[in-house]
């Protein structure tokens, strides 16, 4: 089967632009998390989709952060406007049932940086 | 609230070796799951081994195992038998089991560890 897919693998933009990040999940997968690593500290979580609704968004930094899960099969996360502490690794994982009982498996990251 | 230490930023070790990764971690929770995740250069992060805080057995998973204190709140990992590919970002993760916040993990800043042929 195939993974958890990000896209793009890495992205720069300037302080101020729009960015867009988009995970597809393995098929079949209701669950799916949003996770950062900004450089150098722990990877913190962002939120949760069960499906196409939020069960858990006390991750998100701020309103400058925009999740969606239209249908419930891909996410994009959507940063606007961007600003340097931005920066790091935006990490997608899906799950097939809550994460008790599943395993969750990750995608590559998208790199993003903020000049 | 829980949280994850991970004292070694970066560690390397002779290939065929030894090596062990520290974690620690806070928690006032009596039962919840720690985790041990491996991310190879640019790839996905993967599941090494799993342990479950009511278990008192150390969990292994071939040349992986656990060293599970839990009245010491440390969970290290070590790789017996270092091959190259075991070369990646190692992260320390843990879950609580039920309730608020079962599904999110709580990580540690992760340790690089570097085989040296």
């Amino acid at each position: 089967e195939a993974g958890v897919t990000q896209f793009p693998s890495h992205s720069v933009i300037e302080k101020g632009q729009t960015v867009t990040l988009r995970c597809d999940p393995i098929s079949g997968h209701d669950n799916l998390y949003w996770y950062r690593r900004v450089m150098g500290k722990e990877i913190k979580f962002l939120l949760h989709f069960v499906k196409e609704s939020k069960q858990d968004e006390s991750g998100m930094p701020n309103n400058r952060f925009l999740a969606e899960r239209t249908g419930g099969t891909y996410s994009t996360l959507k940063v606007q406007p961007a600003e340097l502490e931005d920066s790091g690794v935006y990490f997608c994982a899906s799950s097939q049932g809550e994460a008790e009982h599943s395993p969750l498996h990750f995608g590559n990251g998208t790199r993003l940086t903020v000049t | 609230a829980q949280t994850v230490t991970q004292s070694q930023p970066e560690m390397s070790v002779q290939e065929a070796e030894t090596v062990t990764l520290s974690c620690t971690y806070d928690t006032s929770e009596s039962d919840y799951y720690l985790f041990w995740y491996k991310q190879p250069p640019s790839r996905q992060m993967i599941l090494v081994i799993r342990q479950e805080a009511y278990k008192q057995q150390n969990a292994t998973e071939n040349r992986f195992s656990v060293n599970f204190q839990k009245a010491a709140k440390s969970f290290s990992l070590k790789i017996s038998d270092s091959q190259l590919g075991d070369a990646a970002m190692y992260f320390c993760a843990y879950r609580t089991p039920l309730g608020e916040g079962a599904q999110k993990l709580v990580f540690g800043q992760g340790t690089r560890l570097t085989i040296n042929p």
